[in-house]
């Protein structure tokens, strides 16, 4: 069964501190996706992790894909009140079962 | 580039009629899909399309109907709502090579049942 999970699904921090948002998936593959998703608001792209090893930063924010590991993280490095948001990851197993399963989502707020 | 464009962006039903959420992309790309999310849950795929005039079911595909006539549009009917319809749905697309299927979003349309 392919199986997206992340944690934590919500996370309550301070400003200026660092925090990881781990993606765990069940099946082999080697894309993965991170969206940002602002309340009542659509999804937008942040990162795109296409091979094993991947990494990608923007800003404050830095994701990672190790594929024999089946995980990705997105790092916060110094978090700012604007980065509250809801992320999702979402794997792509469009090669194999034709599939992009997202994971539930993790609700971040940071206090100023 | 308008992107993905979605509507309506609200609508309100009575249980058992009937409505067709409209989706249209201008960026060529050949996948679409139609995506389900429920208050603080992830997405749901519902149906998607790897091209004019195919489409595939997704993970909760009962109660909605497709149909992709053009590249650009893909309209998502819903027959007999539903309370358990009640959600915003949103529609995507991507354009697949071997490596990326990015996903572009439109801005949603907001569901109730009644």
């Amino acid at each position: 069964e392919l199986k997206v999970e992340q944690n934590p699904l919500f996370l309550s921090m301070q400003e200026g501190k660092n925090y990881t948002i781990y993606c765990n998936y069940s099946t082999t593959s080697d894309r993965l996706y991170w969206y940002r998703q602002d309340p009542g608001k659509s999804l937008e792209s942040l990162f795109v992790l296409l091979s094993n090893g991947a990494v990608k930063q923007e800003g404050r924010l830095m994701a990672s894909l190790d594929t024999k590991a089946r995980l990705s993280t997105l790092h916060i490095t110094a978090a700012v009140h604007d980065l509250s948001a809801t992320y999702f990851c979402a794997v792509d197993f469009m090669n194999r079962d034709d599939k992009i399963i997202f994971g539930k989502g993790t609700r971040l707020h940071i206090l100023p | 580039n308008a992107g993905v464009t979605q509507t309506p962006k609200f609508r309100i039903l009575k249980i058992g009629q009937s409505m067709t959420l409209q989706c249209t992309q201008d960026m060529n790309h050949n996948y679409m899909y139609w995506y389900r999310q429920d208050p603080g849950m992830g997405l749901k795929l519902i149906y998607y399309s790897v091209g004019a005039g195919i489409t595939d079911k997704g993970e909760v595909p009962n109660g909605y109907n497709v149909s992709r006539s053009t590249t650009e549009d893909f309209p998502l009917r819903l027959e007999l709502a539903a309370p358990s319809q009640t959600s915003v749905y949103f529609c995507a697309s991507s354009y697949r090579d071997y490596l990326n299927h990015e996903q572009y979003f439109g801005p949603g349309t907001r569901l109730t049942v009644t």
